[in-house]
């Protein structure tokens, strides 16, 4: 079964303090690994998709990364607009699987 | 910026009554998608729909359930007879044909009474 755990489940920051989130996976084949910023009452919007291992991605602060069991989202010196939570999701690419399986998430807050 | 629609944001409903659920997809996408998200727990997969038919479901995905492409807009998500636990904020979402990722709606928050 393919799984997505998510660490840690919460992190607090200081505006400017850069850290990272952990997106660990099992997965009956890679199709493609996402990132996605959920604020709350609404639905995840789209930010990163990895497809392969040692692919890299950049938007603003944010930097995701990608190994054959991991990935990472990098914020770089946040700030409090970033306070969100981030969720992992991948999609298999074995028997042409549609459903992308979530994780539940990492809830930051970016304090001033 | 194209963007998922949802209506309505908030749907209250009794236990055992139907209710529909509506969503536009963005206009040139191919494959779409409902989601639920149960209060504090994670983003899960309910169907999704191609090429005017179902190509995947989950457990969740029950006889009480239906999906429709009713015109070239609208994607609806019908629940026959609610059950409580069916309270979640419901998401579509949808996809081209070329890329993988899936662009999400703002919700309805279904309450089942």
């Amino acid at each position: 079964e393919d799984q997505v755990t998510q660490s840690p489940e919460a992190l607090r920051l200081q505006e400017g303090e850069s850290s990272s989130l952990n997106c660990s996976y099992t997965v009956s084949g890679l199709r493609g690994l996402f990132w996605y910023r959920q604020d709350p009452g609404k639905g995840p919007e789209f930010l990163f998709t990895l497809y392969s291992a040692g692919e890299e991605k950049e938007k603003e602060r944010l930097k995701a990364t990608l190994t054959k069991k991991e990935s990472f989202l990098h914020i770089t010196a946040p700030k409090p607009e970033d306070s969100a939570t981030y969720l992992c999701a991948v999609q298999a690419s074995q028997g042409g699987s549609e459903k992308l399986v979530f994780g539940k998430g990492t809830k930051l807050t970016v304090n001033p | 910026e194209p963007e998922v629609t949802q209506t309505p944001s908030h749907q209250v409903t009794q236990m055992g009554q139907e209710v529909i659920l509506r969503c536009v997809p963005i206009s040139n996408h191919l494959y779409f998608y409902w989601y639920r998200q149960i209060l504090g727990q994670k983003v899960e997969f309910l169907v999704s729909f191609y090429n005017n038919e179902i190509s995947e479901k989950s457990e969740i995905f029950d006889d009480q359930f239906s999906v429709e492409r009713p015109d070239g807009s609208n994607f609806t998500l019908k629940i026959r007879s609610t059950k409580l636990e069916d309270s979640a904020m419901y998401f579509c979402a949808s996809r081209t044909g070329s890329t993988y990722e899936q662009y999400f709606g703002p919700g309805t928050r279904l309450t089942v009474t």
